[in-house]
């Protein structure tokens, strides 16, 4: 069962402080990964996509992404109270006969910042 | 249409009935996928349509459940005799682009919430 790991919080960060989220996948072949931001009772929204090792920055957000230790982490510089949501690690689902479809979804850490 | 459009938003059904759930995907994506979320987990993969096909059904839990896409837009999720643990939001995506890549692209509707009673 290919697995995507995260701490479920809640994390409590200070406003104007730097959140950072964590998320371990247990496919060594996966190569697709994806930070969804969701709040309470809505849907989720992407926020960051990461294909490669290193960093990739957007705004506020950084996605980090090292393979060799299948770890994927996001970064939100300035934490908001508008930040205050669950954030979902997903990585793509690998078929045995090559392609992909779908994702495979952690089950997302609470993020909280305090104003 | 602007985005993925589901309905209803809400079902509240009694246990061994029949439902639909419906997914309009945004106009001309050819990818669809049908996800179920439950209370405090992150979204589970059901199945996945490229055009009018089922590309992958292994995530539907059991033969209770099946989704078609006759015209390789609006899906239907279609859910039979329900039972009280088929409580979840129910949501669908959708992408222009198979592969794996295509899931920069997804965008998901805003779920319908499902409660058998």
């Amino acid at each position: 069962q290919k697995e995507v790991e995260q701490n479920s919080g809640p994390l409590s960060v200070p406003e104007g402080a730097i959140a950072s989220l964590n998320c371990t996948y247990s496919d060594r072949g996966s190569q697709s990964f994806f930070w969804y931001r969701q709040y309470s009772g809505k849907s989720p929204e992407l926020i960051m996509s990461i294909y490669s090792n290193g960093d990739k920055e957007d705004g506020r957000f950084t996605a980090q992404l090292n393979k060799a230790s299948q770890y994927v982490s996001l970064l939100i510089r300035d934490s908001q109270p508008s930040d205050s949501a669950t954030y979902l690690c997903a990585v793509n689902r690998r078929l045995s006969g090559g392609g992909a479809d779908g994702l495979t979804f952690g089950k997302g850490t609470h993020l909280i910042i305090q104003p | 249409g602007a985005g993925v459009s589901q309905t209803p938003s809400n079902k509240v059904t009694e246990k061994g009935k029949y439902v639909e759930l419906r997914c309009d995907p945004i106009s001309g994506h050819t990818a669809l996928y049908w996800y179920r979320q439950s209370l405090g987990q992150g979204p589970e993969f059901l199945i996945y349509f490229q055009g009018t096909g089922a590309a992958d059904d292994s995530g539907l839990p059991n033969d209770r459940f099946f989704a078609v896409r006759p015209e390789g837009s609006v899906s239907t999720l279609k859910i039979q005799r329900t039972e009280r643990g088929d409580s979840a939001m129910y949501l669908c995506a959708s992408s222009l682009i198979r592969g794996p890549r295509a899931n920069t692209e997804a965008f998901f509707g805003q779920g319908t919430r499902l409660t058998v009673v």
